[in-house]
């Protein structure tokens, strides 16, 4: 049962546009997400979090937004640049059982020239 | 800056064979944690570890052990490698402290059994 879902495997975007990169969740005790950033031969990089209590956050090019009622979060990332190819996971967490991460299956983002 | 190693980034074993990967953080960290990850299936997690000493089953447990004799180290054991372990193996620490729940991942190690 996939608790976090990533319904698209990969994402195609021109160099500087915007890059939007969405993630569902079915567990409503979920209340902490992050997304994590991953190139090849290299472990996952934390890219930005956001808690429950918020529907924004904004890091730079990046923003994650968080909409609780319909269990739906997503990545936008502007302007894209082609250092942003890579594959994004986004992860969750209920943060009053344990501090283990549920992670999604990936969208492998491709910035093109 | 934290800093999560592992014992090798390729591997290659036999089917049978008993396999360890271990895995260093140090940044002093409660939590440790094992994924393996997969091509569309994500990162799943298969065990993880609080404290010392202290272990927990992850999502997909079956066919593997650990083991936590220290705070900065935790081990992965495949006791008896078969085929469909072949895959990428990722180590993660997290504090626990302060509602912060972001994981340090290592390089992973590339499993392959044949």
């Amino acid at each position: 049962d996939q608790q976090v879902k990533q319904n698209s495997p990969s994402l195609s975007v021109q160099e500087g546009r915007i890059s939007i990169l969405n993630c569902d969740y079915t567990n409503s005790m979920f209340d902490y997400f992050l997304w994590y950033k991953k190139y090849p031969a290299e472990g996952p990089t934390f890219l930005i979090s956001i808690s429950s209590i918020k529907d924004k956050n904004e890091d730079g090019r990046f923003t994650v937004f968080l909409n609780k009622s319909a269990k739906h979060l997503s990545l936008h990332i502007v302007p894209s640049q082609p250092g942003d190819s890579a594959v994004y996971f986004c992860a969750a967490s209920d943060t009053g059982t344990a501090s283990k991460l549920t992670f999604g299956t990936g969208t492998r983002l491709q910035v093109t020239l | 800056d934290v800093k999560v190693t592992q014992s090798s980034r390729y591997l290659v074993k036999r089917t049978g064979e008993k396999v360890f990967l271990e895995c260093v953080q140090d940044m002093d960290h409660e939590n440790m944690f094992w994924y393996r990850q997969d091509p569309g299936l994500g990162l799943r997690l298969i065990y993880f570890s609080y404290d010392v000493k202290m272990k927990e089953k992850g999502d997909i447990p079956e066919g593997y052990s650990v083991s936590r004799e220290k705070k900065e180290r935790f081990s992965l054991i495949l006791e008896s490698a078969s085929t469909n372990q072949t895959s990428m193996y990722l180590c993660a620490s997290s504090n626990k402290a302060g509602g912060v729940y972001e994981q340090y991942f290592g390089p992973g190690t590339r499993l392959t059994v044949t």
